[in-house]
């Protein structure tokens, strides 16, 4: 059974700039959540998305979004890149069966210049 | 609003030692509590899974206690071995969604 899989794995991008990153979670699995990792805030929740609807959301501002397919597949967003954008962005499902264990993805990568 | 905390940051140990990681939450009413284990560069590994019903659970050389109570669970890694070395994090669930709140983690070193 694959994994989580996360696209693109690392990117590079200039302040200004917007990116989407790719989130195809575990077969079956209809939630797909979203986290930032950075050195200075740890691991910090995004959001989640539950049958395309997002369920809950964290404290970060209306320029990190996101979005689920009818497929689960989830993407995020984000606009107007800052240079703190920069972080490692982690994707996690889970689903019935799992006991609400989360699995996460490799994570992609972003550096903004 | 729950906070987790993970005490040491860092941990030393020689190979074969026994060890215990330590996660601490401020809101005993919790839904599940995980630990997972992140290589450098890369994602999230699940190590246990425990409920709030349970008390511990075990995998291998690894054990995970929970204390709701007193807003603690530990992390027991037996045996240790060099390809343990990995940062740990404990994870809490609060409620019904699948939002996590992480400790900032124990960077673990098994030396050979």
């Amino acid at each position: 059974k694959a994994g989580v899989t996360q696209t693109p794995r690392y990117l590079i991008k200039t302040r200004g700039q917007q990116v989407t990153l790719s989130c195809s979670p575990i077969s079956g699995h209809r939630s797909v959540s979203w986290y930032q990792q950075t050195p200075g805030q740890g691991l910090q929740f995004l959001f989640e998305y539950f049958s395309e609807t997002q369920r809950n959301k964290g404290n970060f501002p209306g320029r990190f979004s996101g979005r689920q397919f009818s497929n689960s597949r989830s993407e995020m967003n984000v606009s107007t890149l800052e240079l703190g954008d920069s972080a490692l962005y982690l994707c996690a499902s889970t689903g019935q069966g799992t006991a609400g264990e989360l699995f996460f993805g490799e994570g992609s990568r972003l550096t903004v210049l | 609003k729950q906070e987790v905390t993970q005490i040491p940051a860092a941990l030393s140990v020689p190979e074969g030692e026994n060890l215990v990681l330590n996660c601490s939450f401020t809101d005993s009413a919790i839904y599940n509590l995980q630990w997972f284990r992140q290589d450098p560069g890369k994602g999230l590994t699940s190590l246990l899974l425990i409920q709030s019903s349970q008390r511990e659970q075990t995998s291998g050389r690894l054990n995970a206690s929970l204390d709701k109570s007193s807003g603690r669970s530990t992390l027991y890694i037996a045996a240790s071995q060099p390809g343990d070395s990995a940062t740990y994090l404990c994870a809490v669930r609060s409620n019904a969604g699948n939002m996590l709140t992480f400790g900032g983690g124990t960077r673990l070193m098994v030396k050979p």
